[in-house]
């Protein structure tokens, strides 16, 4: 299986603040990528898919850059609404396997 | 609105089976195969299997294969996840996501879970 390593595990942060989170493949996985946000007791939201193309109704400091195995998430002037967990999940192979996820807090 | 709606928390004791239900709104039920997803305290997310919601075909992880029941009613738009002889590392959020095909900016398609049910936690204590 094709392990994702996803970092930092937690990352504290203000609102105004820009923030990355990276999400590392064991092995190339071309850009079978997607990235979600998932809040306590709500349904995770995708946000990016193909590694860099933004999902609908997703505001646009939103972005994700990365082909092979290296990625990133990048989340411009944070918004209150932005305080949750980003996972990512390859789709390259099977089984498609997920990120530990990053828990972003507000500072 | 599309909506996937999970039933609600569950306990149940060591041995005894849990069945989740799906149930889907706002779209061709049987235009989407669905997946099963669950997250155990303190670990990633685990794909579990999925169903052909149209064929009724079925698929799940060697990890729970034996133990994991998918199937679904198309006539209630519902899908649903049974899974037996319950142990304590079964204890986990569950989720139900639907799989839509995306195209991309030059990449042809790509397969995504884009709608997640909300979850349902199965909680396994003797």
């Amino acid at each position: 299986d094709i392990q994702m390593t996803q970092s930092p595990p937690s990352l504290s942060a203000s609102i105004g603040d820009t923030v990355t989170i990276t999400c590392r493949a064991s092995q190339s996985i071309d850009n079978y990528l997607s990235w979600y946000q998932h809040q306590p007791g709500k349904a995770p939201k995708l946000l990016i898919y193909a590694a860099s193309d933004l999902h609908s109704a997703v505001p646009s400091r939103f972005s994700g850059s990365g082909f092979g195995t290296d990625f990133t998430l990048t989340i411009a002037s944070l918004q209150p609404e932005d305080f949750a967990t980003y996972f990512c999940q390859q789709t390259y192979s099977a089984p498609n396997t997920f990120g530990q996820g990053t828990r972003l807090d507000i500072k | 609105q599309v909506h996937l709606v999970q039933s609600g928390a569950e306990v149940k004791k060591p041995g005894a089976s849990v069945k989740v239900f799906c149930r889907a709104s706002g779209y061709t039920f049987t235009s989407y195969p669905l997946h099963w997803v669950r997250q155990a305290p303190g670990q990633r997310l685990e794909w579990m299997g999925w169903i052909d919601v149209d064929s009724g075909d079925t698929k799940s992880s060697q990890k729970f294969q034996g133990r994991v029941t998918i199937s679904r009613d198309t006539s209630a738009s519902t899908a649903y996840m049974e899974l037996n002889s319950l142990r304590s590392e079964d204890t986990a959020i569950y989720y139900c996501a639907r799989l839509s095909y995306f195209d991309t900016s030059g990449w042809g398609k790509r397969a995504v879970l884009d709608i997640w049910g909300q979850g349902t936690m199965v909680i396994v204590s003797p």
